[in-house]
């Protein structure tokens, strides 16, 4: 089954600074990247997600790119700002249908950006 | 719109006893998921629905039970509870394109 491992485990960052986050999976299948932030107390909430047809996409401060060859896809954060102070999981969703075409997630990333 | 809403949003349990968490949708959609969050561990997949009536095991389904009587709702229930069953437990629905939407979370503690 798939495998997804996620890189740092934390990162500090100045304000204004970037922020990158670094997830790898093991089914080369893998189509779906999804990236989820997590605030205190709160449940995850879907950010960006790109599919394997796609190299990069952005959404204002936020980027990812997925290289399907190295089987690796990151999170940018540019002009990061103090709410963007969180937990963040990376995950992708395997092409079979076992557990009802699941999703595998990341151990997640706690980012804190420093004022 | 609310989305996915979870209730509770605690609870505290002795071993043994039994509870049901409540997971319900109104964004009409066929797949809802359960799932337990631990320090370090990510998300793991307890139960899943891909439709009323239906549901499935997931990686870690061992003493929990679940039901998807109507298309709205899915309920997670604990027979006997465990101190190892002390966790987050999320619930989320999956829109068309594979998006997965999450819940607030129970915080669940078994003494």
């Amino acid at each position: 089954g798939e495998n997804v491992e996620q890189h740092p485990s934390t990162l500090s960052v100045q304000e204004g600074d970037s922020a990158v986050i670094k997830c790898t999976y093991s089914d080369s299948a893998s189509n779906y990247f999804p990236w989820y932030k997590q605030e205190l107390g709160k449940g995850p909430q879907l950010i960006i997600d790109i599919r394997s047809n796609v190299g990069e996409k952005k959404d204002q401060r936020i980027a990812v790119t997925l290289n399907k060859t190295a089987k690796h896809f990151s999170l940018h954060i540019t002009e990061t700002q103090p709410e963007d102070s969180a937990v963040y999981f990376c995950a992708a969703r395997g092409a079979g249908l076992e557990y009802g075409n699941k999703l595998v997630f990341g151990a997640g990333t706690i980012l804190r950006v420093k004022s | 719109n609310a989305g996915v809403t979870q209730t509770p949003k605690f609870r505290v349990l002795k071993t043994g006893q039994s509870m049901t968490l409540l997971c319900a949708q109104d964004m009409n959609h066929e797949y809802m998921y359960w799932y337990r969050q631990d320090p370090g561990m990510g998300l793991r997949l307890i139960h899943y629905s891909v439709g009323e009536g239906t549901t499935a095991k997931g990686e870690v389904p061992d003493g929990y039970n679940v039901s998807r009587l109507k298309k709205q709702n899915f309920l997670l229930g604990l027979e006997s509870a465990a101190p190892s069953q002390t966790s987050v437990y999320f619930c989320a629905s999956r829109g068309d394109r594979y998006e997965q939407y999450f819940g607030p979370g129970t915080r669940l503690t078994v003494t």
